[in-house]
């Protein structure tokens, strides 16, 4: 089955330097790549997702890079804020549903 | 107001006992699961559903049992087969087919 690898396991930054987050999995078919965001005592909130049909996406200060030759995929944070501090889950789906697997997730802090 | 939302938000458990976490979402979805959240791991799945009155294994069911019996609803019910039962429970609902998932805020069990 399919499973998904995310580095590093925590990341700390001083307030506007960018972050980066990085997962790999191990099934080509994977197609669907989304990123959550969960806060302390919260359930994961999707911050932005991608399909395997392109290789980036940008939504305001969050982008995310895919190689599917590589089978890699990363999360990118620009201008932190203090908010942005939260635990970061990559994933990956090959049916977007039911197959979906988790990395461990991403502690980032954004220093004042 | 849409979403999902889970009760209790805070549960404890006593030896031999069985407890039943509540899923309750009101955004017309097919598709429902329920993920276990440990320390330092990304999200298990224990339980998915993608009908009513139908459900299937996750990655870690031994323990756990489910039923769907409403769209709206999705209990998952801790047995006391669970040894190891103190964790963060998250459920979920998605549109079947379309990846994205939407979280509840998570129910957290502890054992007395």
């Amino acid at each position: 089955g399919e499973n998904v690898e995310q580095h590093p396991s925590t990341l700390s930054v001083q307030e506007g330097d960018s972050a980066v987050i990085k997962c790999t999995y191990s099934d080509s078919a994977s197609n669907y790549f989304p990123w959550y965001k969960q806060e302390l005592g919260k359930g994961p909130q999707l911050i932005i997702d991608i399909r395997s049909n392109v290789g980036e996406k940008k939504d305001q200060r969050i982008a995310v890079t895919l190689n599917k030759t590589a089978k890699h995929f990363s999360l990118h944070i620009t201008e932190t804020q203090p908010e942005d501090s939260a635990v970061y889950f990559c994933a990956a789906s090959i049916n977007n549903n039911n197959d979906m697997r988790f990395g461990a997730g991403t502690r980032l802090t954004v220093k004042p | 107001d849409g979403g999902i939302t889970q009760s209790p938000k805070y549960l404890f458990r006593k030896e031999g006992q069985n407890v039943t976490l509540s899923c309750e979402q009101n955004l017309n979805h097919d598709a429902m699961y329920w993920y276990r959240q440990d320390p330092g791991q990304g999200l298990r799945l224990i339980y998915y559903s993608q009908i009513v009155n139908d459900f299937q294994k996750g990655d870690i069911a031994e323990g756990y049992s489910v039923s769907r019996e409403k769209k709206e609803s999705f209990p998952l019910t801790v047995t006391s087969a669970q040894k190891n039962p103190t964790a963060f429970y998250l459920c979920a609902s998605s549109i079947v087919g379309q990846g994205i998932q939407y979280f509840g805020a998570g129910t957290r069990l502890s054992v007395l």
